[in-house]
């Protein structure tokens, strides 16, 4: 079945650790997405990627890394400079980038826990 | 700048009630897509409609319906006999450089038997 797919959907880390969460998509669209949502608050955007090998900054990239070396994937990782990690976060994509109809498909999420 | 309102936090009814979410929305440009999308407690966003800034006509999906109007820069989303599986978080969304969705904070809809 053709979707989105992110693991783990819990995730535990120690303060201060860097930590790497998957999202990998067999759609076939080119651009991909991560949103990091807080009790109460709406999605906010983090990073997005529009192709292969680039990558821009969202409202709250502080503290966030990504990388695209391929279509499918688009792996974020937390660093420790993150102040406060703990969040569910939702990868999305969509078919090109530029075409303001995109629907974007949704992954499960990841909640992430800092203890 | 851009911006998208959900001014109702929470929203409790009881099963075969109506129940309108408000969305309005801020933008400069002319050309622009709205969203609406539920997302159940399992986490995973599901996508309900799309509206461009150009198609001012209501839209009706079973019990599902859509009211756009520009002139109050709002496009709220009514469920009519609403059932407890409608229980969910209801985003609002806009999108005008076909990059990144700007979300509304959302609304919490508990809909109880």
């Amino acid at each position: 079945d053709g979707g989105i797919t992110q693991s783990p959907k819990y995730l535990f880390r120690k303060e201060g650790q860097n930590v790497t969460l998957s999202c990998e998509q067999n759609l076939n669209h080119d651009a991909m997405y991560w949103y990091r949502q807080d009790p109460g608050q709406g999605l906010r955007l983090i990073y997005y990627s529009q192709i292969v090998n680039d990558f821009q900054k969202g409202d709250i990239a502080e503290g966030y890394s990504v990388s695209r070396e391929k279509k499918e994937s688009f792996p974020l990782t937390v660093t420790s400079a993150q102040k406060n990690p703990t969040a569910f976060y939702l990868c999305a994509s969509s078919i090109s980038p530029g075409v303001e109809n995109n629907e974007q498909f949704f992954g499960p999420g990841t909640r992430l826990t800092v203890l | 700048a851009q911006k998208v309102t959900q001014a109702q936090t929470e929203i409790s009814v009881v099963e075969k009630e109506d129940v309108t979410l408000d969305c309005v929305y801020e933008t400069r440009d002319t050309t622009y897509y709205l969203f609406w999308y539920k997302q159940p407690p399992s986490g995973e966003l599901v996508f309900l409609i799309r509206r461009n800034s150009f198609d001012e006509q209501n839209e009706i999906s079973g019990r599902y319906s859509w009211n756009f109007q520009k002139s109050t820069s709002s496009f709220n989303f009514t469920i009519t006999a609403s059932q407890v599986v409608d229980s969910a978080v209801y985003f609002c969304a806009l999108t005008q450089a076909g990059t990144a969705l700007i979300f509304g904070k959302g609304t919490t809809l508990s809909v109880s038997s």
